[in-house]
């Protein structure tokens, strides 16, 4: 059975600072793994989509690398800002299942304090 | 603001009560989900639905009932809850959820909030 960790829990960081968000998942076997932005009482914003083939995907300030055979995805996040204070997800699409299933981490909370 | 939208946003039922949770999508998807997302704990899939057939229903509690009575909409029925049961439950959307579709994104809504007393 997949399971994804994402480490640390929770992280609070002054305003400015570069910062790494780490996930792990146990079966290496995914389609694609995706990273997620939660704010309180919300629903979840897709942030990053990295394909099984892919080594990284960037988005502005954000860049989630993959390496697949060690299981593990990273969630970089440059010169953060109050506004990126939320809860983010990782979740893995796995090869044997159908569809759009998703495995969850559950999730690293960030504050980033002004 | 997601193309999928949830009402109510928040819900406090006794554990005798009856009521409903409702999701549409406006994004032309023909495959919806529910979760449940509990503190502390990784979201946790609960029915899948793919052109209007439930696909999956992961292990869930018959106090729970789905229905899609067409690809926009979904309903989640509750009756005779438990405490334990109280929690974020989340509905998403995405293209289909066939094998030909893997690399489908889901787009979830705002989420309702449920308290069981």
């Amino acid at each position: 059975k997949q399971e994804v960790t994402q480490i640390p829990a929770a992280l609070s960081v002054p305003e400015g600072e570069n910062l790494v968000l780490n996930c792990s998942f146990t079966d290496s076997a995914i389609y694609n793994l995706q990273w997620f932005r939660q704010d309180p009482g919300k629903g979840l914003t897709s942030l990053l989509l990295i394909q099984s083939s892919q080594r990284e995907q960037t988005s502005g300030r954000l860049n989630a690398s993959l390496d697949k055979s060690s299981g593990r995805s990273t969630l970089y996040i440059a010169a953060s800002q109050p506004g990126d204070s939320a809860t983010y997800l990782c979740a893995v699409r796995l090869r044997e299942t159908s569809g759009s299933r998703l495995t969850f981490g559950e999730g690293t909370q960030l504050t980033v304090n002004p | 603001e997601t193309g999928v939208t949830q009402t109510p946003r928040h819900l406090v039922m006794g554990m005798t009560n009856k009521k409903s949770l409702k999701c549409e999508q406006h994004l032309g998807h023909n495959a919806m989900y529910w979760y449940k997302q509990s503190a502390k704990k990784p979201l946790e899939l609960m029915f899948v639905y793919n052109f209007k057939e439930q696909t999956e229903n992961n292990s869930v509690p018959s106090r729970f009932s789905p229905e899609c009575p067409n690809s926009s909409h979904l309903f989640l029925h509750l009756h005779t809850l438990q405490p334990e049961d109280s929690a974020l439950y989340l509905c998403a959307s995405s293209q289909d959820d066939s094998g030909r579709a893997r690399y489908n994104e889901q787009f979830f809504g705002p989420g309702t909030r449920l308290t069981v007393l």
